[in-house]
């Protein structure tokens, strides 16, 4: 069976700190992956995917990047990280060839 | 372009009457249609999603029916359960395993006794 975990679980973060947000999924090969965000109270919207490792494309800016280092891992970062940063992370994949996407538990972020 | 319209933001239900959540889509080619169910503070789950050939998907006692003339894939349950309470998003995505999956602004359920 597939598995996907993200860590943090969640995390309070200072304007201007680093940040990095991981994603691993386990039992599945070549699966397509992606970055999800979710405001409070908001919709959602998908800021990167990845089809093959070392290839990620961006969606919407938000002063974030993203990266595949391993077929299994997806990592969602940034240097300096802004107020409007906060909300809800989600890591989700589809298998190869397929469109339906299962999410990750996600990370919570606030930025003060 | 593509796009997926929830008209209604927030649906607020007696427990045991019927529920209908509306979806419209534009879209250039063929999309799948998909419903995700999120409960509170919880990732988003696949409730439903709809077949090539026309079957009606069904779960959790949810159905939604794909209407190719009138663009929609509205969702429907015959009575609601105060457990039904949550964010529903419709959502697009195109066949041949397209990375792009589009959701609408999302409908709040909330079931009262």
């Amino acid at each position: 069976a597939q598995t996907i975990h993200q860590w943090p679980v969640a995390e309070i973060k200072a304007v201007g700190s680093p940040l990095s947000l991981g994603c691993t999924i386990k039992g599945k090969s070549s699966p397509n992956l992606y970055w999800y965000w979710q405001a409070t109270g908001g919709t959602l919207q998908q800021l990167f995917y990845s089809i093959t490792v070392g290839q990620v494309e961006s969606v919407v800016q938000l002063n974030l990047s993203a990266s595949r280092p391993k077929d299994d891992q997806f990592i969602l970062s940034t240097e300096k990280l802004l107020l409007s940063h906060s909300g809800f992370y989600l890591c989700a994949w589809s298998p190869l060839g397929e469109n339906t996407l299962y999410f990750g538990a996600g990370t919570r972020l606030s930025v003060l | 372009g593509d796009s997926v319209t929830q008209t209604e933001g927030l649906v607020t239900l007696t427990e045991g009457l019927p529920v209908m959540l509306n979806c419209t889509y534009q879209s250039t080619y063929s999309p799948f249609l998909f419903w995700y169910v999120q409960h509170l503070n919880e990732a988003p789950k696949l409730l439903l999603k709809s077949f090539t050939d026309n079957k009606r998907p069904e779960h959790q006692g949810f159905h939604a029916t794909l209407h190719k003339s009138s663009s929609s894939f509205h969702l429907q349950k015959s009575s609601a359960q105060l457990s039904d309470s949550a964010l529903y998003y419709c959502a697009l995505s195109f066949q041949g395993g397209s990375a792009k999956l589009i959701f609408g602004e999302g409908t709040k359920l909330t079931v009262s006794s």
